[in-house]
């Protein structure tokens, strides 16, 4: 079994649609929790930073940690074509320096107008 | 201005010759690292090195060798290249400190024929 396990999709949604991206993951000791996005012939940037278990909110995006089940979320309401991209979760079990993180897979999410 | 720029973006070349990746960041960070994508866009960590030492090394061949002259600078020597180190190579950095994970550069795809 992988660390971390992400549906690579592709995920095709109506612009105006909520998204709704998913990872499990088996270790548990895994604290910290971030979603990256990635275009096309780009490096990813970092869109949510989350440690432990909770729910955080920017803008349009929030992401949940449930680390009772091992999953977290990456939810994108009102989505919009320039939301199409590759989308990676990825996690560590501590931040100090030099830790790496474990991505998953990515999901590849397409916007159409 | 670039945070985390590698040099070359494209790199083609053939079986059994020696090519050197460089990066360098600009954000301060004392922790950088090597990440290799793969032609399903698996990210996987080769090296980390915080402040000039090396504090990650995976299971990585030996034809890969890291180095670092200086906290901003990592650079990636590959002897010998293989077909199969055909992928996107990624530089980051990250801040020990803060919990805002890693600043990507924007990869250096390589191609050996």
């Amino acid at each position: 079994q992988k660390e971390v396990e992400q549906d690579p999709g592709p995920l095709s949604v109506p612009e105006g649609a909520i998204v709704s991206l998913n990872c499990t993951y088996s270790n548990s000791a895994f604290q910290y929790f971030m979603w990256y996005r990635q275009y096309s012939r780009k490096g990813p940037e970092l869109l949510m930073y989350t440690y432990s278990s909770g729910n955080k909110e920017d803008g349009r995006f929030t992401a949940q940690v449930d680390k009772s089940s091992k999953y977290i979320s990456l939810f994108i309401r009102d989505s919009q074509p320039s939301d199409s991209a590759t989308y990676l979760c990825a996690m560590s079990d501590t931040n100090q320096a030099g830790t790496a993180l474990i991505f998953g897979k990515g999901t590849t999410l397409s916007v159409s107008s | 201005d670039t945070a985390v720029s590698q040099t070359p973006k494209y790199l083609v070349t053939q079986m059994g010759n020696d090519k050197s990746i460089k990066c360098e960041q600009n954000l301060g960070h004392d922790t950088m690292y090597w990440y290799k994508q793969d032609s399903k866009k698996f990210l996987k960590i080769m090296f980390s090195y915080n402040n000039k030492e090396l504090i990650i090394n995976e299971t990585v061949p030996n034809r890969f060798s890291p180095k670092s002259p200086d906290k901003a600078h990592l650079n990636l020597h590959i002897n010998s290249l293989e077909l199969g180190d055909s992928a996107v190579y990624f530089c980051a950095s990250s801040h020990p400190d803060r919990g805002d994970g890693y600043t990507f550069g924007s990869g250096t795809r390589l191609t050996v024929v």
